[in-house]
């Protein structure tokens, strides 16, 4: 049974740090993994989505890694903005469904 | 091009009553999935739904229920409300295919009391 674990569950940074998000899965059989951010109370927005056989995946602040065969992906990001505030989730994708993780909520201090 | 479109956004039920929520998924997308979000907790699978029929199903009992239309819009009907099944209810659209992307609606906050 595939487990999503996402660390740390809560982070709080001054504005202009960089910062990783970590997401790691049991089951190395995906076929590949999104990341999406959520703002209280709303829909989720799809940030990176990377395919099983990519490494990462980059869009402007944000880079997204991917090591498939230790079930383990990273979120960076550059230059924090505290428009980065919400809660951001990783999710991997089996033959049908994608399985979240918990999620971490991101604080980002003016 | 409209994105995913969930309503209504907010619903009171009280225990025992059944609900329907609904979706329209972004345009040229055919699979519609559905999530259960608690407070402070990631996306719960529901169903998914592709071709009017459901694809697979997650660990909900039989008071969940959907419905796939024609035009590929979704249903999600819930009986026999109970206090746990206060949630946010996402939907969510995809094209089906290898990389399945996901589009999220702005979800259904749904308030049984």
């Amino acid at each position: 049974k595939q487990e999503v674990t996402q660390i740390p569950a809560a982070l709080s940074v001054p504005e202009g740090e960089n910062l990783v998000l970590n997401c790691s899965f049991t089951d190395s059989a995906i076929y590949n993994l999104q990341w999406f951010r959520q703002d209280p109370g709303k829909g989720l927005t799809s940030l990176l989505l990377i395919q099983s056989s990519q490494r990462e995946q980059t869009s402007g602040r944000l880079n997204a890694s991917l090591d498939k065969s230790s079930g383990r992906s990273t979120l960076y990001i550059a230059a924090s903005q505290p428009g980065d505030s919400a809660t951001y989730l990783c999710a991997v994708k089996g033959t049908y469904k994608y399985i979240f993780g918990t999620g971490t909520r991101l604080k980002v201090l003016a | 091009d409209a994105g995913v479109t969930q309503s209504p956004t907010h619903l009171i039920k009280t225990r025992g009553q059944q609900v329907t929520l609904r979706c329209s998924p972004k345009s040229g997308h055919d699979t519609v999935s559905w999530y259960q979000q608690a407070l402070g907790q990631g996306p719960q699978f529901i169903f998914q739904y592709y071709e009017e029929e459901e694809r697979q199903r997650g660990n909900f009992p039989d008071r969940f229920s959907g419905h796939q239309f024609p035009n590929y819009s979704s249903e999600l009907n819930v009986n026999a409300l109970l206090l746990g099944d206060s949630a946010l209810y996402l939907c969510a659209s995809s094209f089906t295919g290898v990389t399945q992307k996901l589009f999220f609606g702005s979800g259904t906050q749904l308030s049984v009391l």
